[in-house]
């Protein structure tokens, strides 16, 4: 069974820093391309960033580039995101999915992320 | 990166059918058919319905289907039942992104 189990949410003041993981298993982590989706509270799905499974390609939605470092350990089944000068903005839960080529097919059930002073 | 544009709310009846339209851009939806739904309920993570435009994943009823045309695709959801009010929302590839629907909250009269 896939599971994806996210960690490392909490609250943070604005300019601050926070670093996201996520815990893999049940697939073969190395095989696949990995993404951080987001939700603001009462908002839509945003997606934040993807990584190839060999961390080859990276991509970055606009309104995190320059802030957000997507990361991956195959050999320890994990994937983080490193946000750095946080914004009121980003408050949201943070999900960690998997990647099935050309959709997500899996997701985990999200870390909130609050940054307020 | 502009969001895909979804309708914000749809309803029907039990029994009903009722189809959610999801329009993009010649760069995300019209380019690639690499478009897929998702169902979320209050306070639970999405579940893939559809994924590229058409296909169903094991365990989802043929009630979901979907289907695209120039730069908009469509879900629809056939003999409507309580349990698949919820939010839904696409989604495309787009080559170096992806982009979602703002999200479309069903209501099941």
């Amino acid at each position: 069974e896939v599971q994806l189990v996210e960690s490392g949410g909490g609250l943070v003041k604005p300019g601050g820093s926070l670093r996201l993981s996520c815990a893999a298993s049940g697939f073969t982590f190395s095989s696949y391309s990995m993404n951080w989706v987001r939700q603001a509270p009462g908002k839509g799905l945003e997606w934040v960033s993807s990584i190839s499974s060999s961390s080859s390609y990276i991509y970055y939605a606009d309104s995190v580039k320059g802030r957000f470092t997507i990361s991956r350990d195959n050999a320890k089944n994990s994937l983080y995101l490193q946000m750095n000068s946080l914004r009121a903005e980003d408050t949201a839960v943070y999900y960690c999915a998997r990647e099935a080529v050309t959709y997500i097919d899996y997701w985990g059930q999200g870390t909130l992320v609050t940054v307020s002073s | 990166q502009s969001a895909l544009t979804q309708p914000r709310s749809v309803s029907g009846s039990p029994g009903q059918s009722v189809t959610i339209s999801c329009t993009g851009t010649s760069s995300d939806v019209g380019g690639y058919n690499y478009v897929s739904w998702y169902q979320q309920h209050p306070g639970k993570a999405p579940k893939l319905m559809i994924y590229d435009v058409s296909k169903r994943p094991s365990g989802v009823p043929d009630r979901f289907s979907g289907s695209k045309s120039g730069n908009t695709a469509s879900l629809t959801i056939s003999g409507l039942q309580a349990e698949d009010e919820a939010d839904y929302y696409c989604c495309s590839y787009a080559g170096s992104y992806v982009v979602f629907g703002g999200g479309t909250k069903l209501t099941v009269l």
